[in-house]
């Protein structure tokens, strides 16, 4: 079956500092990947998002690249702000017979000090 | 405001009570599904729908109900709920992607203590 498997967190940075959260993937077909951010007491937004090979997502100053030759969807911020505070889940999604499928890694919690 | 909307957004409640949590979307949405969070294993499907009275089992079904009876509702229902029920619960939607349109949309979560 599918997983995503997400760097062991959490994750404590200064203010400004590079921010790099990594995310690898199996998947039987050519799935999508996504990377959604969980605010305190929020529920999930959508970050960005990939739909194949060599896409890369961004917003808001994240990046990521959809690497099939890795099987890898890394996060990536230059400079991150204590408002990027959150926890960060990495998650592909593949549309089958029955329906779509989104799967979700377990989480990095991120803090960022000012 | 397009929006999943959960209610209640917290409850406690005792071992056996059935319980409902409700789920609403007003985006005209094919595809609804329900998840649970919990510490260090991220998010985990329970439930999904494809459409009105289409819905199959996730990856952890074992002790949760869901009907769709109407296109933008799909609640969930613990029937006989015990304390490893004790999680925050997402509900969310989504068009099919041969629309060209898709993408999730999550609701703002339920966390339910069983006690």
């Amino acid at each position: 079956g599918n997983s995503v498997t997400q760097m062991e967190g959490p994750v404590t940075l200064s203010e400004e500092a590079f921010l790099t959260i990594n995310c690898t993937y199996t998947a039987t077909g050519y799935p999508s990947l996504f990377w959604y951010v969980q605010y305190p007491g929020e529920g999930l937004q959508l970050l960005l998002k990939a739909t194949k090979a060599d896409d890369k997502g961004s917003n808001k100053g994240f990046e990521a690249t959809y690497r099939k030759e890795t099987t890898s969807f890394h996060l990536e911020k230059g400079s991150v702000q204590v408002s990027d505070s959150a926890v960060y889940f990495c998650a592909l999604l593949e549309w089958e017979t029955s329906g779509s499928r989104l799967t979700f890694g377990e989480g990095t919690q991120l803090t960022v000090n000012p | 405001e397009a929006q999943v909307t959960q209610n209640p957004r917290y409850l406690i409640t005792v071992t056996g009570k059935k319980l409902t949590v409700t789920c609403s979307q007003n985006m005209n949405h094919e595809y609804m599904s329900w998840y649970r969070q919990d510490p260090g294993l991220g998010l985990r499907q329970i439930y999904y729908s494809m459409n009105v009275e289409v819905t199959d089992k996730g990856d952890v079904p074992e002790g949760y109900k869901v009907s769709r009876k109407e296109k933008r509702n799909f609640p969930l229902i613990l029937e006989s709920p015990s304390p490893n029920q004790t999680s925050l619960y997402f509900c969310a939607s989504s068009s099919h992607s041969n629309t060209g349109k898709w993408g999730y949309t999550f609701g703002s979560g339920t966390r339910l203590t069983v006690v």
